[in-house]
């Protein structure tokens, strides 16, 4: 079974710039997360879908942060303008989770992308 | 609100001898608990996962951990180390009043294993 995908493994931008991530979760995952783990730190959940819709985004700076997941597959995270603390590890996820089911699935996470603001 | 706390930074264990990762929680319902691991320049792994039954769950790479009630503890164990169990470990929870799932981590504590 082939596991969640991301690119770019690691992107270098300027402060100001704009950058995307990409993700493909694992197939028939309803559920995709976005977190955000800063060095030293555990990871931060940004955002949650579950297919196309938006299921929790309230840690999601949406100022500058923005993400979708138009047919319930795959998603991008998008950063605009980039800030020098938003230097971290962008780490996708996807679950079996749905909302409201009585099951507990476990997360299952990709390799993340390293993003890097000068 | 839910929130983990993982109190030690770093566990430094002589391998073959047992380790212990402690975590503690807090929940306003019912804990749903996770361990992951976290290689260098790699995602999260999955470990273990309690989510009701025997307080004794047990996970891959023959790690388990130990649910407490009462101490709201979550403990991560291994009877014998190896120098390859060195790397990140994150303690996770979910209230069982969350219906959206949402996990919060600790701040993870880094395992090294010694010859």
């Amino acid at each position: 079974e082939a596991g969640v995908a991301q690119s770019p493994r690691y992107k270098i931008i300027e402060k100001r710039q704009s950058v995307a991530f990409w993700c493909n979760p694992i197939s028939g995952h309803a559920t995709l997360y976005w977190y955000q783990q800063i060095l030293g730190q555990g990871p931060k959940l940004l955002i949650q879908f579950q297919n196309n819709g938006v299921v929790d985004d309230s840690q999601l700076p949406k100022d500058r942060f923005s993400a979708e997941r138009l047919k319930g597959v795959d998603s991008t995270l998008k950063i605009q303008p980039a800030k020098l603390e938003d230097s971290a590890v962008y780490l996708c996820a996807s679950s079996l989770d749905r909302l409201y089911s009585p099951y507990i699935y476990s997360q299952y996470f990709g390799p993340g992308t390293r993003l890097t603001v000068l | 609100a839910q929130s983990v706390a993982q109190p030690e930074d770093q566990v430094n264990v002589a391998e073959g001898n047992p380790l212990t990762v402690k975590c503690t929680y807090s929940v306003s319902g019912n804990p749903y608990l996770f361990w992951y691991v976290q290689y260098p320049n790699r995602g999260l792994q999955f470990l273990l996962k309690y989510i009701t039954g025997d307080n004794l769950v047990k996970g891959s790479y023959g790690f388990e951990a130990e649910f407490n009630k009462s101490q709201t503890s979550f403990h991560l164990k291994k009877p014998s180390a190896l120098v390859s169990d060195s790397a990140l470990y994150f303690c996770a929870v979910r209230d069982n009043n969350n219906a959206g799932n949402m996990l919060t981590f600790g701040g993870g504590t880094r395992l090294m294993v010694k010859p």
